[in-house]
């Protein structure tokens, strides 16, 4: 069965310094999200891509978090200039068309800001 | 704005007996109210949601506008239950909207 893939499982960063979290959506699916959950809060989404752009975005997803889909098949989070409070879960989940299609969601990775 | 609320951060009972966990709602507009599930060391999956009216794992969730609220029933719960549950919202036709998730409840199914 696919599945949503995530690299790295766990990433260590300075703060200051960018990162970018990576994710392989489903191949034929066309929706793609980030969420994030800091250790003991909600999952939040962060923002939605549709059709190369941005399609909704939350009021945590700032300048410094940017998307992208570079080739196809990846979809990437970059954050810029990585705080301390960046520090949390980081999930990926993809959708296909129809409105009753459910997100599959990745495994996640964890960020920790040092 | 949209909130779900899940008040009990855990949940422990003993198999066999009825389960509940419960997830309130507040949003404006018409909504669609999911169940997430998340076993152990393993990724979010959708368990259910109120449009399919379905019953998946013994579980059953109906959605009450008058009290704003989707809780998460099962008549005799088993070992394998437990795990975190998350109660999630988006807009009724919103298919590419961020879904806004509760805090989770953690369901421990004691022998």
């Amino acid at each position: 069965e696919p599945e949503v893939t995530q690299t790295p499982s766990h990433q260590v960063t300075q703060m200051g310094q960018e990162v970018i979290l990576r994710c392989v959506p489903i191949s034929n699916h066309l929706y793609f999200y980030w969420y994030r959950q800091i250790l003991g809060q909600k999952v939040e989404f962060l923002v939605s891509f549709y059709n190369n752009e941005i399609s909704e975005k939350s009021e945590i997803f700032d300048d410094q978090f940017s998307v992208e889909r570079p080739d196809g098949s990846n979809f990437t989070l970059k954050i810029r200039s990585t705080k301390l409070e960046d520090s949390a879960m980081y999930f990926c989940a993809s959708r296909g068309a129809g409105q009753d299609n459910e997100q599959f969601f990745g495994p996640g990775t964890r960020l920790t800001v040092l | 704005a949209q909130r779900v609320t899940q008040p009990e951060k855990l949940l422990s009972v003993f198999k066999g007996a009825p389960v509940e966990l419960k997830c309130n709602y507040s949003y404006s507009g018409s909504p669609e109210l999911f169940w997430y599930v998340q076993y152990s060391r393993q990724r979010l999956q959708l368990l259910l949601r109120h449009i399919s009216r379905e019953s998946i794992k013994g579980f059953t969730a109906d959605l009450n506008k008058g009290e704003t609220s989707f809780h998460l029933k099962k008549p005799f719960a088993q070992e394998e239950d437990s795990a975190m549950y998350y109660c999630a919202l988006r807009r009724a036709g919103g298919g590419a909207d961020g879904l806004t998730f509760g805090k989770g409840t953690h369901l421990i199914i004691q022998p």
